[in-house]
């Protein structure tokens, strides 16, 4: 199956600064690769997708990058605000199921 | 829409009891998958329906975890007996088509199991 690898596990930033978060996948034919953020007791919500026809993809201070020959995208957090802490994972597609990442928890540090 | 909607959002349940978790996924939605969360293991996709067939339950972990569908707007996964192993966050989720669009989850049921 798809085997999707994220890192870091935990993220630390001051407000303002700008958080990364990578991930890497197996399958190749894998064309569709979403990030979800979940918030203390919520569930996890789609923050920005991107498919495999285009190598980045921007929604006001979010952005996610695609790699494809390297197989590996990265989400792009500019200017964190204390909203922004919670825990982002990404995903990526095996046939029908979504395949989840370990999770990044991101702390933004007033 | 209200979302993805699932209930109990809490339950507290004795070792040996059986449990059943409710989902009510988006209208339109041919897509339905149950996922259980927790530290060790992250997001695990128990099972998966495709216009209320279960297509794949790999994912369940024993014979005591069961899912059914009778129709588009609604869903069970029952735990019978339940073991405090069982302990986790239960999603349920949903979406228009399989794995490459937008699924999406409901509040969660915590279960815990004393």
């Amino acid at each position: 199956g798809e085997n999707v690898e994220q890192h870091p596990s935990t993220l630390s930033v001051q407000e303002g600064d700008s958080a990364v978060i990578k991930c890497t996948y197996s399958d190749s034919a894998s064309n569709y690769f979403p990030w979800y953020k979940q918030e203390l007791g919520k569930g996890p919500q789609l923050i920005i997708d991107i498919r495999s026809n285009v190598g980045e993809k921007k929604d006001q201070r979010i952005a996610v990058t695609l790699n494809k020959t390297a197989k590996h995208f990265s989400l792009h957090i500019t200017e964190t605000q204390p909203e922004d802490s919670a825990v982002y994972f990404c995903a990526a597609p095996f046939g029908y199921k979504l395949s989840f990442g370990a999770g990044t928890t991101v702390t933004v540090r007033a | 829409d209200a979302g993805v909607i699932q209930s109990p959002r809490h339950e507290v349940t004795e070792m040996g009891q059986e449990v059943t978790l409710r989902c009510k996924p988006i209208s339109g939605h041919n897509s339905l998958f149950w996922y259980r969360q927790t530290m060790m293991r992250g997001l695990e996709l128990l099972i998966y329906f495709n216009n209320n067939v279960p297509i794949d339950d790999s994912g369940m972990p024993e014979d005591r975890f069961s899912a059914k569908m009778p129709n588009a707007s609604f869903s069970t996964l029952k735990i019978q007996p339940s073991e405090p192993r069982d302990s986790a966050v239960y999603f349920c989720a949903s979406s228009r088509d399989r794995g490459n669009t937008e699924a999406f989850f409901g509040q969660g049921t915590r279960l815990t199991v004393v």
